[in-house]
């Protein structure tokens, strides 16, 4: 089945390590592909979004993303991380073909961050 | 703009009432969306609507019905509530210029 996974359930880093949260997704061509994060009891919030063209996406709060078409992936990283970004993480698509009504979201990752 | 605002926060039920949760937009946008939010499971789309008077079901839209009357407001009804429906609620809304969904702040439901 078409869909977006994200391999790590819960990952805990040092705070000033460096961070990569992975995503996957399994359609035939290339979909919209977002990542959200929603710390605890909050809403949804945008880090960044890839449409086409540049590969290396630049996010808010630090964050930057690269799609590889060759893995089928788009996975978030930041350099160092912050106490503050312990939060969970949501990788998103519209699949190819779909309207912006219809993302398909990862299961999530939930970051924990060692001070 | 208040963006996409969503209302109760918090709402509990018995099993079997009936209740509808609101969403509402001040954006334009001709799309709006609901999902659920479940522990392990992320979101998942439970209907939408790509104009007034025009919906659509998604993934897990049993015991959900909607309806869309203006391009702002876009609430989500539930019939006869079950433990199962359970969840946090958020609503959302977007436009083909843009496309990227803007979410509401959710409803936290709870069915006893």
């Amino acid at each position: 089945a078409q869909s977006v996974t994200q391999p790590d359930i819960h990952i805990t880093v040092s705070e000033g390590a460096s961070l990569e949260l992975r995503c996957n997704y399994s359609y035939g061509a290339t979909p919209y592909l977002f990542w959200y994060v929603q710390s605890p009891g909050q809403g949804l919030q945008l880090l960044l979004k890839y449409f086409s063209g540049d590969t290396l996406v630049q996010g808010i709060k630090g964050f930057e993303a690269e799609f590889k078409r060759s893995q089928s992936s788009f996975n978030l990283r930041k350099p160092s991380v912050h106490w503050s970004d312990a939060a969970e993480y949501f990788c998103a698509v519209v699949p190819p073909g779909a309207g912006s009504y219809q993302l398909t979201f990862g299961k999530g990752t939930k970051l924990s961050v060692i001070p | 703009n208040a963006g996409v605002t969503q209302t109760p926060k918090f709402q509990v039920l018995k099993t079997g009432q009936s209740m509808t949760l609101q969403c509402a937009q001040d954006m334009n946008h001709e799309y709006m969306s609901w999902y659920r939010q479940d522990p392990g499971m992320g979101l998942r789309l439970i209907h939408y609507s790509v104009g007034a008077g025009i919906t659509d079901q998604g993934e897990v839209p049993n015991g959900y019905n909607v309806s869309r009357s203006t391009t702002e407001d876009f609430p989500l009804r539930l019939l006869s509530a079950a433990p199962s429906q359970t969840s946090v609620y958020f609503c959302a809304s977007s436009s083909d210029r843009e496309r990227r969904q803007y979410f509401g702040p959710g409803t936290r439901l709870t069915v006893t």
